[in-house]
Formats: structure tokens, C-alpha cells, sequence
């Protein structure tokens, strides 16, 4: 079946360290998207790519990274920069704006 | 810059009860809307979408409508179910491979 994997399920962060976000999808999209949602906060696009090797900031994409080197994965960085990183990560993608395909989402936690 | 809103932050009904969620966006401008039911821990599921050009989707018990003129899509469930019960948010699309900007939600309970 299609869909879109991100991986791991649950991470924890130590104070200082980076960790990497996967999200892969086998729709064949073009458009691919990081979504952050905190209690209270709904949505909030962190950064977004419609093709490959190419990206642009959301709304908040201070303290993150990105890399579009596949047309398949989107992975995301969350660097030492970002100083609250506690929250749940959602990966999108779409084909042409007709709808759009989540993840099931990855919780990361600080420790 | 385009704004969604949805109000009231939560509902609860009995089962059975037939319902409207209300979802108001301010850039009459859109491309499409997409409706989600999220639930606790999870994804977002897709439960219909409506193009720019539809009036409304249906989909079983859902049903859900768009006026752009006035700014305003409503999801319509029928026949309410315990297993309703989630967070419902709707997102507005203002373009192709464009991004979506979404509401707060609504979280729905719906008591046996």
C-alpha cells in the first residue's frame, strides 16, 4: 500500500544533540512537507520542498534542516539551536495540491 | 496571509445526535479544502476534500460544504457515533503543491 513512513515512532533528545527525523513516501509526490503541533498551537509548517534538491523555510524553521536528496525522503533535522524541541513531528506530502497524505508522526522529547 | 478558524475549541454531544463542525478562513483565494480527523497520539487521517470549484463531498456519514464567498466550510456528521469521537481540523490549501494552513481543531466527544 502507499503511504508515508516516519520513523522512529518515539525519540528522546539530550540537551546539545542533534537528531535526524525520517519520512519516506512511495505515492510518487512531488510536493513534500514537516509540520510541527504543539497542545494549543495546532500546526505549524516548518519547512517544504516541491521537488527535489530543493527547499524553502515555513513559519518556523529556525533551529531545524532539511535535505531533499530523493523525490521518496524528506528527513529533518532538529539541531542543538532549537531550544524547545518537545513535540509531535508530522510529515506530508501531496501531487499537485489534490489532497494531501500524513504520516503517522514521530514524538520527540527532550531529557 | 491566510487564517483558519475554528470555533468551539470543544464539543460534546450525545450518540446519535446529527452535528456541524464550523471552520472560517479569511483568503477567499483557495485552491481546495481538506478536512482531517486527528486522533490522540496519531496521524491525520483525510476525510474529504473540496475543490475550489465543488459546492460540497460527501462521504457516509459525512458531508461537508464550502462557500467561499462568505469565507466558510462546514463538516456535517450524521447519526453520531462514540467512535467519532476525536479532533477534527480542517485546512486550507491556497495553491498547488502550495502549503496548507490549518485551524486549531475541534475536539469532539461523543458520550453513549
Amino acid at each position: 500500500d502507499g503511504g508515508i513512513t516516519q520513523s522512529p515512532k518515539y525519540l528522546f533528545r539530550k540537551e546539545g544533540q542533534n537528531v535526524t527525523l525520517s519520512c519516506e513516501q512511495n505515492l510518487n509526490h512531488d510536493a513534500m512537507y514537516w509540520y510541527r503541533q504543539d497542545p494549543g498551537q495546532g500546526l505549524r509548517l516548518i519547512y517544504y520542498s516541491q521537488i527535489v534538491n530543493d527547499f524553502q523555510k515555513g513559519d518556523i524553521a529556525e533551529g531545524y534542516s532539511v535535505s531533499r536528496e530523493k523525490k521518496e525522503s524528506f528527513p529533518l533535522t532538529v539541531t542543538s539551536a532549537q531550544k524547545n524541541p518537545t513535540a509531535f513531528y508530522l510529515c506530508a506530502s501531496t501531487y499537485g495540491g489534490y489532497g494531501y497524505t500524513f504520516g503517522s508522526g514521530t514524538r520527540l522529547t527532550v531529557v | 496571509k491566510q487564517e483558519v478558524t475554528q470555533i468551539p475549541a470543544a464539543l460534546s454531544v450525545p450518540e446519535g445526535e446529527n452535528l456541524v463542525l464550523n471552520c472560517s478562513f479569511t483568503d477567499s483565494a483557495i485552491y481546495n479544502l481538506q478536512w482531517f480527523r486527528q486522533d490522540p497520539g496519531k496521524g491525520l487521517t483525510s476525510l474529504l476534500l473540496i475543490q475550489s470549484s465543488q459546492r460540497e463531498q460527501t462521504s457516509g456519514r459525512l458531508n461537508a460544504s464550502l462557500d467561499k464567498s462568505s469565507g466558510r466550510s462546514t463538516l456535517y456528521i450524521a447519526a453520531s457515533q462514540p467512535g467519532d469521537s476525536a479532533t477534527y481540523l480542517c485546512a486550507a490549501n491556497t495553491g498547488a503543491n502550495s502549503k496548507l494552513t490549518f485551524g486549531k481543531g475541534i475536539t469532539l466527544s461523543v458520550r453513549p
